[in-house]
């Protein structure tokens, strides 16, 4: 079983719009991961955030981390049609060695 | 720096026979893991090798193993496939000196079982 949900499971926005999806998970972790995946290949890692972090950003992208509620987001702004893909955030607990990636948001982004 | 390699990139079987994945971790990463991802079920974790030790398991049958070699590279196995194995097979590498290592992912090997 997955420890992540994400949400919405689909997003349809039009070019220029911001993006936001959500992430919740069940356990505490050390730090929280982002990835996109364009059409079933592999996963692209986009940004990490660890457990004593609230917000990161990397160019378009921002990712807030809420440790009390078990939550992340991801906020794509001014999204592209390059965008379009799945996204999946995926934690990581010390010591386990291995990530519970979420069930994944389909991203439209249309021209 | 060459990315993390999967070979072969598409591979159909019949059931009952087995496969063997190969992966290749970018120059210099000690910890390859391995998911499967199908429609269904999501990204799951199957196994991760740190310098040739299996370090954690997934909650998969038996017939699904693994191996990392002194090089790094790593295979996993399936035996006595169904036709359920059927998925997109992804291996990653990281250097794993600590707990928050990013991972990066190999193009995934496609297995159709028939």
């Amino acid at each position: 079983s997955q420890q992540g949900e994400e949400d919405p499971q689909a997003l349809s926005i039009q070019e220029g719009e911001n993006a936001t999806m959500n992430c919740s998970y069940k356990t505490s972790i050390n730090n929280l991961q982002w990835y996109r995946q364009n059409s079933g290949r592999g996963l692209v890692h986009l940004i990490l955030i660890r457990s004593n972090e609230r917000e990161k950003h990397s160019g378009r992208l921002r990712v807030t981390l809420d440790t009390s509620k078990k939550s992340s987001s991801l906020l794509i702004t001014a999204s592209r049609a390059a965008d379009t893909a799945s996204y999946f955030c995926a934690t990581g607990t010390s010591g386990t060695y291995k990530y519970i990636f979420g069930t994944g948001t389909r991203l439209k982004v249309l021209a | 720096k060459a990315g993390v390699t999967q070979t072969p990139r598409y591979l159909i079987k019949t059931r009952g026979q087995q496969v063997t994945l190969s992966c290749s971790p970018i120059s210099g990463h000690r910890s390859v893991s391995w998911y499967q991802q199908t429609p269904g079920q999501g990204l799951q974790f199957l196994f991760e090798y740190f310098s040739e030790t299996q370090r954690n398991k997934g909650n998969f049958p038996g017939r699904f193993s693994g191996r990392q070699f002194s090089n790094s590279r790593s295979e996993m196995n399936v035996s006595t496939l169904e036709l359920g194995d059927s998925a997109l097979y992804l291996c990653a590498s990281s250097l794993k000196t600590s707990d928050t290592d990013t991972q990066y992912f190999g193009p995934g090997t496609r297995l159709t079982v028939l």
